[in-house]
């Protein structure tokens, strides 16, 4: 099974900032099947990344994602209020298609 | 349009059997895969297993292999996720969702199991 650890646990900006969260996986995520994802308190998760870098249709271009095998990054380029809240990472290169812990980011 | 419609929030007793549902339109149903998500009180998201509707075909995760059941109705466009004997443990809401990357969500299912 892999495992992904998300970091920082907790992130703390103004918007108008750059935010990068970092998602480590286990073993290496194959074919870069990654995805990211955005869940609001009282809301269903929101898919943001698929591919490790695909924006999902309705996803705004401040969001972008990189990286292959174990590192993946997602960054938003600048903070809307509306951005903060938690982000999950997802790994479905292999059953069980895990997910990290989440990165929760919110107004310093 | 796409819609995943689940059924509504449940209030169980521990032991007690239960079959929540997620209902697919706007789509083929029987070509994607429909994964369940639980997410605990105050918790993050944690995936439990997912269907093909088309051969239903299944794929658990090892946590969840044995504790619950996930079926689909390829006739009616409907997931399912069943539990046999219900724990306070499995309190929680539980997502369906569409496709081995979520492209879109259910609203969520509120299983609440007390005494």
């Amino acid at each position: 099974e892999i495992v992904l650890t998300q970091s920082p646990a907790t992130l703390s900006l103004s918007p108008g900032e750059r935010a990068t969260l970092s998602c480590r996986a286990s073993q290496s995520v194959s074919n870069r099947y990654l995805a990211w994802y955005q869940q609001k308190p009282g809301q269903a998760p929101r898919l943001l990344i698929y591919g490790a870098s695909s924006r999902a249709t309705g996803s705004p271009d401040r969001f972008s994602g990189s990286g292959s095998g174990t590192d993946f990054t997602l960054t938003i380029s600048r903070l809307e209020p509306e951005d903060f809240a938690v982000y999950y990472c997802q790994q479905y290169g292999g059953s069980p298609y895990t997910f990290g812990q989440g990165t929760k980011l919110e107004i310093k | 349009e796409v819609q995943l419609v689940q059924s509504g929030a449940e209030v169980k007793k521990p032991g007690e059997s239960l079959k929540i549902s997620c209902k697919g339109s706007g789509y083929s149903f029987s070509t994607y895969w429909i994964a369940w998500v639980r997410q605990m009180p105050g918790k993050g998201l944690e995936w439990m297993g997912v269907i093909f509707p088309a051969d239903s075909e299944t794929r658990y995760s090892p946590s969840f292999q044995g504790q619950v059941t996930i079926s689909a109705d390829k006739s009616i466009s409907t997931a399912y996720l069943q539990w046999g004997s219900l724990k306070a443990s499995d309190t929680a809401m539980y997502y369906c969702a569409r496709h081995l990357y979520g492209t879109d969500w259910g609203q969520g299912t509120l299983v609440t199991v007390s005494s």
